[in-house]
């Protein structure tokens, strides 16, 4: 158990539709990030927010909305995806800007 | 630009032998390293990390080697175990928040 919850685990959405995914983390940190993982590429960093405030955008389509409501918990809200978008999306977490601990991820599937 | 690499897609060692995963990076400020590993259906765990300013660093049956003046960096594991079965990618440390990941390599123990 890694401390660092998501859900849902699976979620398959038409490109319609709007929804979001949950993180958060039992480990009183200060700072959480949302990540994609698509097949055969590395880790992209999407947002990061420490203190409950965003510190990093990397140039993130607008159609991906992220929510820190507090230190805790974070949100990606979805609408309009594509079938690119398909992915894991990860959640992790920090003290600061040290190790990450990682939740299990959200496979999305966009049709 | 800015990329962490990894050489080998996949390694297949022997159970008990020592395994080798390398990583190159190409960012001279990164002042933080990680390896994580990555088994199938969950999200990456924090393996062992090292600072800029060491060369070494050993853990449980790890050990992570750190060459600065080729960006190199490595990752050995003694006695290789079929539980050590996973991908295995490495990540720096450039700036604050900002962590950049490589793509991962496969690690197979054969028994």
């Amino acid at each position: 158990e890694t401390g660092v919850t998501q859900t849902p685990r699976h979620l398959v959405m038409g490109m319609t539709n709007k929804k979001s995914l949950k993180c958060e983390q039992h480990l009183g940190h200060n700072a959480m990030y949302w990540y994609k993982q698509s097949a055969k590429k590395p880790l992209e960093l999407m947002f990061v927010y420490s203190l409950e405030e965003r510190v990093e955008n990397n140039s993130v389509p607008s159609r991906f909305s992220p929510e820190c409501p507090n230190s805790s918990h974070l949100f990606l809200h979805l609408h309009t995806l594509q079938p690119e978008d398909s992915a894991l999306y990860l959640c992790a977490s920090s003290q600061d800007s040290g190790e990450q601990f990682f939740g299990p991820g959200t496979r999305l599937t966009v049709l | 630009g800015e990329s962490v690499g990894l050489h080998l897609p996949t390694l297949s060692v022997q159970e008990g032998d020592n395994s080798i995963i390398n990583c190159a990076y190409s960012n001279s400020a990164s002042d933080y390293f990680i390896w994580y590993k990555q088994e199938s259906g969950k999200g990456p765990q924090f393996i062992i990390d090292i600072r800029s300013n060491m060369d070494k660093r050993q853990g449980q049956r790890v050990t992570v080697l750190l060459n600065k003046t080729v960006k190199h960096l490595s990752l050995q594991i003694a006695a290789t175990q079929p539980g050590d079965s996973a991908v295995y990618f490495c990540a720096e440390r450039p700036g604050t928040y900002k962590y950049i990941f490589g793509t991962g390599t496969r690690l197979k123990v054969l028994a």
